[in-house]
């Protein structure tokens, strides 16, 4: 069966420091690959995609980016953290071909709080 | 604008019906889903229907679609406490051609189900 890891579940990191979060997937192979943010009181906002090693397109201009260096690992990075990038970051896949409804399955997520 | 809206809360006695609400945006969208998210966790897809579907029943829940005024509901019926949760609607778009999908995710409704 497939399996999604996350880490670290929590962090706190100060303004100006660096960020690197982790996301494996287990049981599948070239899957797609999605970073989620969900900021205090809004819905969850895509920022990232991957549909293949080494590709990776961004939804929204912020101060993150990310990286597939493995098919089926994600990174989400920053050099610098801002405030505004305090928010609970969801990894998610689903298969490659679109099926019927192409579920998205998420992992357990991490809470990012930069003070 | 992609805004889905939901309520924010709703509260409800053990053992009486749940609905929550939301209106999404693209009136093209193929899918709608409704993921369940419990404290702390990732989300979980609870129920979808296809967008040529009126109505879908899964055991205690019932999936409502109105296109016409774009429209979508969840209703739990006999709600437990066990279902105390957020719950997000989600609409499905297709991303750089086709190749995969894009979720745009409501703010979440809270669910407070009093034993």
């Amino acid at each position: 069966s497939q399996t999604i890891h996350q880490w670290p579940a929590t962090l706190v990191q100060p303004v100006g420091s660096p960020l690197s979060l982790e996301c494996t997937v287990e049981g599948t192979s070239n899957p797609n690959l999605y970073w989620y943010r969900q900021a205090a009181g809004r819905g969850l906002q895509l920022l990232f995609y991957s549909v293949g090693i080494g590709q990776i397109s961004s939804e929204v201009p912020q101060n993150l980016s990310a990286s597939r260096p493995q098919d089926r690992q994600f990174i989400l990075s920053s050099k610098k953290l801002l405030l505004s990038d305090s928010g609970f970051y969801l990894c998610a896949w689903s298969v490659q071909w679109l099926n019927s409804y192409n579920e998205q399955f998420f992992g357990p997520g991490t809470r990012l709080t930069v003070l | 604008g992609e805004d889905v809206e939901q309520s924010l809360f709703l509260s409800v006695r053990e053992g009486d019906s749940s609905v929550i609400n939301c209106t999404y945006t693209d009136s093209s969208s193929t899918y709608l889903y409704w993921y369940k998210q419990e404290p702390g966790a990732g989300l979980q897809l609870l129920t979808y229907i296809f967008s040529n579907m009126d109505m879908k029943q899964d055991q205690r829940l019932t999936v409502l679609l109105n296109k016409k005024d774009k429209h979508l509901s969840l209703r739990i019926a006999d709600t437990q406490t066990g279902d105390s949760a957020i719950y997000f609607c989600a609409e499905r778009r297709s991303l750089r051609g086709g190749a995969t999908n894009k979720l745009i995710f409501g703010t979440g409704t809270l669910l407070a189900v009093q034993p």
